[in-house]
């Protein structure tokens, strides 16, 4: 089975600065999906950024961008200009068979002002 | 776009009563739909995945019995928490699937259930 593994349990980083969260995760399948989401407060899940494995090419959306390496399975996001509302806990998720997401256990990026 | 609505917010009710939790996907239509159980400051656990039209796949150590699934409409998904107890207590979070070459789960706000 798939697994994700997010070893930043939490993060904190001051307002305008750059933080990067990792994950790596595990799997045999050579083409697949990964997912950033992100948990306010709210516990709303909202979609962050997509990556597919066949590409090559990092997903970039506004501030977040990922580093994408299917060699080391690693697929960490970076959030650039951080902002008070960035905070949250991030989760980042691998699509498996079925479209079932495996989700890592989470990191807490802190925000300072 | 992809909005998931979830509803209610908050219920609590009473040991040994039911309560249906329902998720509507409010822009496109969802063939399928996961249900979702979250604890404190948890990652989220999948409990099931509904197809429209079929029955539920539960994932292993969910009682299908306890938990039952419903999805009869291709943007709604009912959860029904059968005799609830207050270990069922929890947050449940709803999503649904989008179509096309870029399938991706969009998720409901959850409903937090508390078991008196």
């Amino acid at each position: 089975a798939q697994t994700v593994t997010q070893s930043q349990p939490e993060m904190s980083v001051q307002e305008a600065e750059t933080v990067t969260l990792s994950c790596t995760y595990d799997t045999s399948e050579s083409d697949y999906y990964l997912f950033w989401y992100k948990q306010p407060p709210s516990r709303q899940m909202i979609l962050v950024i997509r990556q597919e494995a066949y590409k090559q090419q990092n997903a970039t959306e506004n501030r977040f961008s990922v580093n994408f390496q299917k060699a080391a399975k690693s697929f960490s996001l970076k959030i650039s200009d951080s902002q008070l509302g960035d905070a949250a806990m991030y989760f980042c998720a691998y699509r498996e068979y079925g479209n079932k997401l495996v989700f890592g256990a989470g990191t807490i990026l802190r925000v300072k002002s | 776009g992809a909005v998931v609505s979830q509803h209610p917010s908050r219920v609590i009710c009473k040991s040994g009563t039911s309560v249906k939790i329902e998720c509507r996907s409010l822009d496109f239509q969802a063939t399928t739909m996961f249900w979702y159980r979250q604890f404190p400051k948890k990652s989220l656990m999948l409990m099931a995945t509904s197809n429209e039209g079929s029955k539920a796949t539960y994932e292993q150590g969910v009682e299908k019995d306890k938990f039952l699934i419903n999805h009869a409409s291709l943007t709604l998904s009912t959860l029904t928490v059968t005799s609830a107890h207050p270990e069922d207590s929890s947050f449940y979070i709803c999503s649904a699937l989008t179509s096309g070459p870029q399938e991706t789960q969009y998720f409901g706000p959850g409903t937090r259930l508390l078991v008196l």
